[in-house]
């Protein structure tokens, strides 16, 4: 059976410093992948998804990047954090035609 | 961008009650879905319905479909006090050999025991 790991759960960092998220996938093979932020109390931003091995499209211009070095891992960085980076972190992956999403637990990022 | 508008924002009710959650959207889509969202947690696949399909039930769910209004709903019937959650709809595009899913805003739901 599929399923997809990320971690930290939970992350406190402070203004200024790098960032790395990292999710992985099991079970499948060349999975649509996503990175979502989750503001508190809010709806999910899709922040980038990836179709394939270096294959990556940005919705939203920001302090965030994203890479997918092997097919089944997607990792979320940032070269300098800032106050507003701060947020609840999904990433997810879908497979096929109507299907649906599985997410990750997700991590807590607080900068501080 | 959101994709997906919710409405009401949040909705509180008694047990027993039915929940009636809407979902706006903007652009074509391959099919629609309902996720729930326990606090701090991930999210929970609830129910798919296509493009092509108007109802589709599962359980105590029953998810509507109009296309021509871009629009869904989500009925919860009989509440429980364990459906208290955060309820988002997302829109599923495909483009390319992928499928962009992209959510909409939530509804926050409380029923009260």
């Amino acid at each position: 059976s599929q399923t997809i790991h990320q971690w930290p759960a939970t992350l406190v960092q402070p203004v200024g410093s790098p960032l790395s998220l990292e999710c992985t996938v099991e079970g499948t093979s060349n999975p649509n992948l996503y990175w979502y932020r989750q503001a508190a109390g809010r709806g999910l931003q899709l922040l980038f998804y990836s179709v394939g091995i270096g294959q990556i499209s940005s919705e939203v211009p920001q302090n965030l990047s994203a890479s997918r070095p092997q097919d089944r891992q997607f990792i979320l960085s940032s070269k300098k954090l800032l106050l507003s980076d701060s947020g609840f972190y999904l990433c997810a992956w879908t497979g096929g035609t109507n299907t649906e999403a599985f997410f990750g637990q997700g991590t807590r990022l607080t900068v501080v | 961008s959101q994709q997906g508008e919710e409405d009401p924002q949040a909705l509180s009710i008694q047990e027993g009650e039915n929940a009636t959650m809407n979902c706006s959207y903007k652009t074509s889509i391959n099919n629609l879905q309902w996720y729930r969202q326990n606090s701090g947690r991930g999210l929970v696949h609830l129910i798919l319905i296509r493009s092509n399909e108007r109802e589709k039930h599962s359980g105590r769910l029953r998810v509507t479909l109009d296309t021509s209004k871009k629009s869904s709903s989500l009925l919860i019937t009989a509440s429980r006090a364990a459906d208290t959650a955060s309820y988002f709809c997302a829109t599923v595009a495909r483009g390319r050999g992928y499928q962009k899913v992209t959510f909409g805003t939530g509804t926050k739901l409380q029923v009260i025991p």
